[in-house]
């Protein structure tokens, strides 16, 4: 059974270019949400998706969009990169059941804006 | 505000037990969870309680009490490999709220 799998694992960048990172959920999960994390720090919620749809957003500005697929894989786009974008991307799949909605995570992107 | 407070490093001896604290003030509360993350690796998970009182899965246990809202992880039997950043996060919808990260180094 595989798990959360993302791609790439690494990526470096320049300001203002536009990145795309991509996520396939763990067997059987339907929904996926994104974090960054910056170094010495937990994961910050950037959005949810389910059923295609953006189900909840956390702080982030308009750059950070994504998209779900009808296979239940996600993409993350950052558009105007900016130095401070620089950090681990995390992707994480959860199936919606009830109240409790365990995420499990991919080993995620880290991505390098110079 | 939403925030969550957990000890920034802790350090053990092999064999031993610890106990990781987590205090937390959100405006919502589905549960509180526990994540282990190895050096820049995939935060795995270890434990979830939606309701007061200890869950216990082999070495790991972790409790919750809502009225205070307070939580911790328990580590027995500590091993080298226990080594890494220990989060407590708490669900508010579909989002999780990371604390900061407990960094445990265990010793021999």
């Amino acid at each position: 059974d595989a798990g959360v799998t993302q791609s790439p694992t690494h990526l470096i960048k320049t300001r203002g270019q536009q990145v795309t990172l991509r996520c396939s959920p763990k067997s059987g999960h339907d929904t996926v949400s994104w974090y960054q994390q910056a170094l010495g720090q937990g994961p910050q919620f950037i959005f949810q998706y389910y059923e295609e749809e953006e189900r909840q957003r956390g702080n982030f500005p308009d750059r950070f969009s994504g998209h779900q697929f009808p296979n239940y894989s996600s993409e993350l786009n950052v558009n105007a990169l900016l130095l401070g974008d620089s950090a681990l991307y995390l992707c994480a799949s959860s199936l919606a059941i009830g109240l409790q909605e365990t995420q499990y995570f991919g080993p995620g992107t880290r991505l390098l804006v110079l | 505000g939403q925030s969550l407070e957990q000890p920034s490093e802790v350090t053990a001896v092999e064999g031993a037990i610890v106990q990781i604290n987590c205090t937390y003030q959100t405006s919502g509360f589905y549960g509180l969870s526990w994540y282990q993350q190895h050096d820049g690796g995939a935060p795995t998970f270890l434990s979830y309680n939606a309701l007061d009182g200890l869950e216990e899965t082999g070495r790991f246990s972790s409790f919750l009490s809502r009225s205070d809202s307070y939580g911790y992880l328990l580590l027995q039997e500590l091993q080298m490999k226990d080594s890494a950043s220990y989060f407590c996060a708490v669900r508010e919808g579909g989002k999780l709220i990371f604390g900061q990260g407990t960094e445990l180094s265990v010793k021999p």
